[in-house]
């Protein structure tokens, strides 16, 4: 398989459950990232990982956790969340972690929480 | 702190027709831009992207930009657009050190 993959595509939960979220990337990337889509939001940027050192977490709830076990693969893990939480996950790759790196995204999880 | 503007959410559009999707951007220093599209139940594909050099940029299927340094503007055009260019359009811009910042998107309809 190729590009950026995400598993599930598709996740309800309720606000006590705990879920995880699974990003793997097949294009020998070192940067990885979460955004979150909102409708008429721009792209949220949550957290960035460079050769698996997280660089950048723009504070986002403690509810949500990454993990980055490896330069292939990213978790988001999930507990405890709020309805505000749903929207679209999409999780990204670049060759570097510099900005004007080009973005390759999954095709994203959609999120519901009841 | 950077910010971008896609002044229409949405624009409709006949086949054939040619279109322009606004994005302006409100940046001091040295920017780069980007467009990305975003077809239905996909991620988003980079379209396009300016760095440096000439200011007109073009992508492989018909699209251009044109970087409008004095009116901070990177304007997406097409000649003549495909039912297959209905897609949400993202604008984005870096000044190279802070991660990249993007609009809300413009949603453009292509009707036969």
């Amino acid at each position: 398989e190729t590009g950026v993959t995400q598993t599930p595509r598709h996740l309800v939960m309720g606000m006590t459950n705990k879920k995880s979220l699974k990003c793997e990337q097949h294009l020998g990337h070192n940067a990885m990232y979460w955004y979150k889509q909102s409708a008429k939001k721009p792209l949220e940027l949550m957290f960035v990982y460079s050769l698996e050192e997280r660089v950048e977490n723009n504070s986002v709830p403690s509810r949500f956790s990454p993990e980055c076990p490896n330069s292939s693969h990213l978790f988001l893990h999930l507990h405890t969340l709020q309805p505000e939480d749903s929207a679209l996950y999409l999780c990204a790759s670049s060759p570097g972690s510099g900005t004007t790196d080009t973005q390759y995204f999954g095709p994203g999880t959609r999120l519901t929480v009841l | 702190a950077q910010s971008v503007t896609q002044l229409d959410s949405q624009v409709p559009v006949f086949e054939e027709a040619p279109v322009e999707l606004r994005c302006n951007y409100s940046s001091s220093v040295s920017v780069y831009l980007f467009w990305y599209v975003q077809y239905p139940n996909q991620g988003l594909q980079l379209l396009l992207k300016y760095l440096s050099g000439s200011t007109l940029v073009e992508s492989i299927n018909g699209f251009e930009a044109e970087f409008n340094k004095s009116q901070t503007s990177f304007h997406l055009r097409k000649p003549s657009v495909h039912i297959s260019d209905t897609a949400e359009y993202f604008c984005a811009v870096s000044d190279g050190f802070q991660k990249l910042v993007f609009g809300t998107g413009t949603r453009l309809l292509v009707s036969p």
